[in-house]
C-alpha cells in the first residue's frame, strides 16, 4: 500500500551544522509530497512542497527534490539554527481515486547552540 | 485571521461516554480532515471530506464518525470511546486543487484521555 517513511530520531545537531531528513515514499501514480513542521505544543504547518518529479521545495533555507527515480524528497538545510527544533514530518497526498494524505512517524531535531 | 479552530483544547472523560470534538474553519475550504497522533505512529487520517456531505474513511477510521452538513464544520464524534482512543487529534482542511492536493492548514490540537 502507500506509505512514507522517515528517518528515526531524535536527530541532534549543533548550531550552523548542515541537516538531511531522510523520507522515501511508496504510492501509486503521481503524489504530491510535502514537509510540515511541528513546534510543541503547536499543530503542523506547511514547510514547503513539491507537485512533480524534479520539482524542488524550499522554504526559510529547508530544501527537498522530488527524485521520482529513488522515490524520495529528503530534507536539507545548510545551516540549522537552535529555532529550528522541532518534529519533521514528511507526506504525500494521493490525487487519482482518493484524496488520502499519509504521513511519516515525524523526525525529531534538536539543535543545541 | 485564517484559522482551523477545534474545541475542547483538552478533555479527559470514561469510557463509553459519547463525545463530540468540534472543528471549524474559516477560510471556505472544502476539503477537510480528521487524523490522530500517536508516540512512533505519526499521524493517521481517520476521516476525510471533500465537500458537504461527502465524507470517506481514511486509514483508522474504526471507532469513529464524522459529519459535513456544513462547509466550515467537521466534527468528530466517538459513539463509544475506549481507551485505545486517548490520543492527539488534529483537524485540518485545505482547497481542493484541481489537480494536485493543497497544503494544509492545521489545528491547535486536542488532547483526548479516556480512561
Amino acid at each position: 500500500g502507500d506509505s512514507v517513511t522517515q528517518m528515526e530520531g531524535p536527530v541532534t545537531l549543533s548550531e550552523e551544522a548542515f541537516l538531511t531528513i531522510n523520507c522515501t515514499y511508496t504510492a501509486t501514480g503521481y503524489p504530491s509530497l510535502f514537509w510540515y513542521v511541528q513546534y510543541p505544543g503547536e499543530g503542523l504547518q506547511l514547510l514547503l512542497k513539491a507537485t512533480k518529479a524534479d520539482d524542488k521545495g524550499s522554504n526559510k533555507g529547508f530544501e527537498a527534490t522530488y527524485r521520482k527515480e529513488t522515490t524520495s524528497f529528503h530534507l536539507e538545510k545548510g545551516s540549522v539554527q537552535v529555532s529550528d527544533s522541532a518534529v519533521y514530518f514528511c507526506a504525500l497526498s494521493l490525487t487519482s481515486g482518493t484524496y488520502k494524505y499519509i504521513f511519516g512517524t515525524g523526525t525529531r531535531l534538536k539543535v543545541l547552540a | 485571521e485564517a484559522q482551523v479552530t477545534q474545541n475542547p483544547r483538552y478533555l479527559i472523560t470514561v469510557t463509553g461516554k459519547k463525545l463530540t470534538v468540534t472543528c471549524s474553519q474559516n477560510m471556505n475550504h472544502e476539503y477537510m480532515s480528521w487524523y490522530r497522533q500517536d508516540p512512533g505512529l505519526g499521524l493517521r487520517q481517520i476521516y476525510y471530506s471533500m465537500n458537504v456531505e461527502v465524507t470517506d474513511k481514511g486509514d483508522v477510521p474504526e471507532g469513529y464518525k464524522v459529519s459535513r452538513k456544513e462547509k466550515r464544520n467537521f466534527p468528530l464524534i466517538l459513539e463509544s470511546p475506549s481507551p485505545n482512543q486517548t490520543s492527539l487529534y488534529f483537524c485540518a482542511s485545505s482547497p481542493m486543487g484541481r489537480e494536485r492536493a493543497q497544503p494544509q492548514h492545521f489545528g491547535d490540537g486536542t488532547r483526548l484521555s479516556i480512561l
